[in-house]
């Protein structure tokens, strides 16, 4: 089946660095590429859309300067936190639609990746 | 708005049935995804629902009526591993999935 593989899996960081988050397709092309977070125990929030080759869609009172997203190829998109602070711990999740409508429509994701700023 | 409605636990004993509802209210409607997130894990996918009725996939099951803005998810011959939270995500008119904090599933020896 389709799937999104996503690196790292957790990270830990010092306040003020940037962390990437990387998230393949590897047996399919992810045109759109979604990024979550979640915090505990809360729903997953979307924060912005990828498209190939475009400039990414943002969610309102997401940072398109602190969440930098590149989607440069049908099989990588890519989410760099800027500047992290502790508030910006969370699990990102990345997830792209597969198939056409029928048996096998839906969204894969990724593993997720735990950031913890400190 | 957009809305999503679950309970927020439910509780339930290994080898048993349970049934975890969920109501909806979107602007449009483009189908529906049950996801199962163990802690600390990504969703996983368990059923897609665009037509009213019910789907049956081995164990688990899930229903749809469109018109109620409701649907359920059938667990059956529950086993632990099954302690998860559950997440109901109805796709709205841009096809954009509109998530609920889903329903914590407590399984019971």
């Amino acid at each position: 089946g389709a799937v999104v593989s996503q690196h790292p899996s957790w990270v830990i960081c010092k306040s003020g660095t940037s962390v990437k988050i990387e998230c393949r397709s590897l047996d399919f092309q992810a045109t759109t590429m979604f990024w979550y977070r979640q915090f505990p125990k809360q729903s997953l929030m979307l924060m912005a859309t990828s498209n190939e080759g475009s400039k990414a869609t943002y969610e309102q009172g997401v940072e398109k300067d602190k969440f930098l997203i590149n989607h440069a190829s049908l099989t990588l998109s890519t989410l760099t936190v800027t500047s992290a602070h502790p508030e910006d711990s969370s699990f990102y999740i990345c997830s792209a639609r597969v198939g056409d409508r029928g048996p096998n429509y839906g969204y894969t994701f990724g593993s997720g990746t735990r950031l913890t700023v400190v | 708005g957009q809305n999503i409605d679950q309970p927020t636990e439910m509780t339930a004993t290994e080898g048993a049935i349970v049934q975890i509802n969920c109501t909806y209210q979107t602007s449009g409607f483009n189908g529906l995804f049950w996801y199962q997130q163990h802690a600390g894990e990504a969703p996983t996918f368990l059923s897609y629902n665009v037509l009213d009725g019910l789907e049956e996939k081995g164990r688990f099951s899930s229903f749809l009526s469109r018109s109620k803005g409701y649907s359920y998810l059938l667990l059956k011959e529950l086993q632990m591993k099954d302690s998860a939270s559950y997440l109901c995500a109805p796709m709205d008119s841009n096809y954009q999935l509109i998530w609920g904090a889903g329903t914590k599933l407590i399984i019971k020896p």
